[in-house]
């Protein structure tokens, strides 16, 4: 049950898109379509983003997208604001148990 | 609204014993999948556990399996957790979270903080 692999930091001008990674196996990541995203401000519960590697919950500004290529899912944040400074953390259904990625934190500049 | 709020966290000694409870409303608990998941003090998130949404079947992050066991009673709409043997990388704010039946946790409690110190 090793952690998915994320950049640990990743930043951005306002305005600007950034892309977050989040690299796993043939057994997660590269295994199911069931990659999700979350966001999570400081001392907050985390909040879905992405789910099933690229659908958007309502609510959920159409600035956020995900996608997947082999063992590596993506999520891309087009027209930063400030209000996206978080972390964020991927998720992958890995057969009968899920594995997270050790998280980004996402700077707007 | 669909609500979940966590409770039972404390400090406990090592070894010991502690029952977190997730009463959730809103939606048809005993229609969903429920997750724990927790996370250590500065550190990410790890999940801990699973329950199908009749009980039927239950799943175990490697680190917990043999001291957890997670439950449900869906008469009640709650979701526990039993946790055994504690040691002190068990130290996490515990959250639950529901599965929207697409293997994603939406929404989370505000979690509880569990800590395992002597």
């Amino acid at each position: 049950q090793s952690a998915l692999t994320q950049p640990p930091s990743a930043s951005g001008s306002p305005g600007q898109s950034v892309t977050i990674s989040c690299t796993g196996t043939s057994s997660d990541v590269g295994g199911y379509n069931y990659v999700s995203w979350y966001q999570q401000y400081p001392g907050k519960a985390p909040k879905l983003m992405i789910y099933e590697v690229s659908k958007r919950p309502s609510g959920v500004p159409d600035r956020f997208s995900g996608s997947k290529s082999g063992n590596t899912a993506s999520l891309t944040v087009s027209g930063l604001q400030a209000e996206d400074e978080a972390d964020y953390y991927c998720s992958s259904y890995a057969g009968s148990l899920w594995v997270f990625g050790g998280g980004t934190k996402l700077t707007v500049l | 609204q669909v609500q979940l709020v966590e409770s039972g966290g404390g400090v406990v000694q090592p070894g010991g014993s502690l029952r977190l409870s997730c009463a959730a409303s809103g939606f048809t608990f005993s229609s969903y999948g429920m997750h724990w998941v927790r996370q250590a003090p500065g550190k990410g998130l790890e999940w801990v556990a699973f329950i199908r949404y009749d009980g039927s079947n239950k799943y175990y992050a490697d680190s917990v399996k043999g001291r957890f066991t997670i439950s449900r009673d869906n008469s009640k709409n709650t979701l526990y957790l039993q946790m055994n043997s504690l040691r002190a990388e068990d130290t996490a704010v515990y959250y639950c979270a529901k599965d929207r039946g697409t293997n994603s946790f939406d929404p989370w409690g505000q979690g509880t903080l569990v800590t395992v110190s002597s």
